[in-house]
């Protein structure tokens, strides 16, 4: 079966750092190419970025570019989001999706 | 960045009854290589997205065949007959041929 656990999730000031996890079981992590996706409170889905399979290449979404980071360690099967000077505007539920299947999400709160 | 536009917002379905929802893209989602990477996912009030229909209209696994997906270019409708009450949730698009990738903005199933 597979699953997608992230962790990492938590209280965090503005101007902040925070590095979220997500470990992948029951599949080859190393054959896919893995997203972070947020969703804000009762808002729509956004993605924010993807890392392909061995890690040497990455996208993301406009509005967290050159502040968060993505990346990904294939023999302990894990994802990262590293997090940067984050805003009121990042507090959201965070998923790692693997396009087919999705973790249940871990919530970021970025206040003073 | 692609906008991909989902009608209508809400819909009130009965039992039994059937639903369609439509995601208008703001360009082409036909790729380079010939694919159109247009999915569809439902969010079940407190749990994350699941996939149901991948690249327009094929079901994802142990998805029945009361979903459909269909469509082409820019325009792409999602078909639920017979709804259920497991249908009920936030049904939202997803393109994954253009960088950004983007959702529409969802569409929410409830029971008349």
């Amino acid at each position: 079966e597979v699953q997608l656990v992230e962790s990492g999730g938590s209280l965090v000031q503005p101007g902040g750092s925070l590095k979220l996890s997500c470990v992948a079981s029951g599949y080859t992590f190393s054959n896919y190419w893995m997203d972070w996706v947020r969703q804000t409170p009762g808002k729509s889905l956004e993605w924010i970025g993807e890392i392909n399979t061995d890690g040497s290449k990455t996208n993301y979404a406009p509005s967290i570019k050159d502040r968060f980071t993505i990346s990904r360690d294939n023999a302990k099967s894990t994802l990262y989001l590293q997090m940067s000077n984050v805003k009121s505007d990042d507090t959201a539920i965070y998923y790692c999706t693997r396009t087919t299947y999705w973790g249940q999400g871990v919530m970021v709160t970025v206040s003073s | 960045d692609v906008v991909l536009t989902q009608t209508p917002v809400s819909l009130l379905i009965s039992l039994g009854g059937q639903a369609s929802i439509s995601c208008r893209s703001s360009q082409s989602l036909v790729h380079s290589n010939g694919n159109t990477y247009l999915h569809w996912y439902l969010q079940k009030p407190g749990q994350s997205p699941q996939l149901l229909i991948y690249q327009v209209s094929n079901r994802f696994s142990g998805i029945p065949d009361r979903f459909s997906g269909s469509g082409s270019g820019t325009d792409f409708t999602l078909k639920i007959s017979r709804v259920e009450p497991e249908d009920l949730g936030v049904y939202y698009c997803l393109q994954r041929t253009h960088n950004p990738r983007t959702f529409g903005g969802g569409t929410k199933l409830e029971l008349k």
